[in-house]
C-alpha cells in the first residue's frame, strides 16, 4: 500500500515567519514530488515540483528532499495572510504515461496571523 | 501549464438520476484522470482516461457507476450514473503534461449534491 503521510495541522505562524511543512512516502521506487496549494472551494494549484534530492527554490517557496529518509518537505519564507490554504504534497511512482498516478496525503492547513 | 475547465460547476440531483461532468484542456494530453474529493479530505482517484483506449479504474470505483469517455486529447467526460446521496462530492478533472516532470493541473471542479 502506497502511503504518503502529513501532519494535518492545523500550523500556525505569525505573518512574516517561516512555515515548515513535512511530508513523508512509504514507497522507494517514488521519481517525483510536488507541492499543491489548495484554498477552500477551490481546486488543487501546482506550486513546486522535485524530484532530484536537496533543494530547489522558487521565490519564497523551497522544496526539500532526500529520498534516503523517504521525505520531503516545503518551506514558505516570509509567510503572508495569503498563504492561509491547505498543503497537499503528491508523490508520484514513475514518470508519467502509465506510471503517472499521484498518491496525495491528506494535506496540512497552514494559517499564517497578521 | 495547461488551462482545464469544467461544465457543470455545480449541480443538485436527484437520487437514481445520473450527471455527466466535462473537462476540457487547452492543449493535447496523452493522460487526463478523474478524482474525488470529499469535504475536508484529500484526493481520491476515480480512474485514468487514456485517448484511444478503455478507462482504467481504481478500486472501489467501477466502470457501470461512472462510465468515462476520452474522444480525444483535449477533452473527457465523467458520469456518475444512479446516483445516491454518498456520491455528493467534489469531483476533479486533471491533465498531465507531455514533459517531465509530468505535471498534472487540474480543473475547477464540480460540486456535486444528491438529495
Amino acid at each position: 500500500q502506497k502511503e504518503v503521510e502529513q501532519n494535518s495541522g492545523p500550523l500556525s505562524v505569525p505573518e512574516g515567519a517561516i512555515a515548515s511543512l513535512n511530508c513523508t512516502y512509504s514507497d522507494r521506487g517514488s521519481q517525483s514530488f510536488f507541492w499543491y496549494r489548495q484554498y477552500s472551494g477551490k481546486s488543487p494549484e501546482l506550486i513546486m515540483f522535485i524530484y532530484s534530492n536537496g533543494d530547489k527554490e522558487d521565490g519564497r517557496f523551497t522544496a526539500q528532499l532526500n529520498k534516503a529518509s523517504q521525505y520531503v518537505s516545503l518551506l514558505i519564507r516570509d509567510s503572508q495572510p495569503s498563504d492561509s490554504a491547505t498543503y497537499l504534497c503528491a508523490v508520484m511512482l514513475g514518470y508519467g504515461g502509465s506510471q503517472g498516478n499521484l498518491i496525495f496525503g491528506k494535506g496540512t492547513k497552514l494559517s499564517v496571523k497578521p | 501549464s495547461a488551462v482545464i475547465s469544467q461544465k457543470p460547476s455545480r449541480d443538485i440531483c436527484q437520487r437514481g438520476t445520473s450527471l455527466t461532468i466535462q473537462c476540457q484542456v487547452d492543449s493535447q494530453v496523452t493522460m487526463m484522470f478523474w478524482y474525488r474529493q470529499q469535504p475536508g479530505q484529500s484526493l481520491t482517484l476515480i480512474a485514468t482516461a487514456n485517448q484511444g483506449s478503455e478507462a482504467t479504474y481504481e478500486s472501489g470505483f467501477v466502470i457501470d457507476k461512472f462510465p468515462i469517455s476520452r474522444p480525444n486529447l483535449t477533452f473527457s467526460t465523467l458520469t456518475v450514473s444512479n446516483m445516491s446521496p454518498e456520491d455528493s462530492s467534489i469531483y476533479l478533472c486533471s491533465a498531465e503534461q507531455t514533459l517531465a516532470p509530468y505535471e498534472q493541473y487540474f480543473g475547477p471542479g464540480t460540486r456535486l449534491t444528491v438529495t
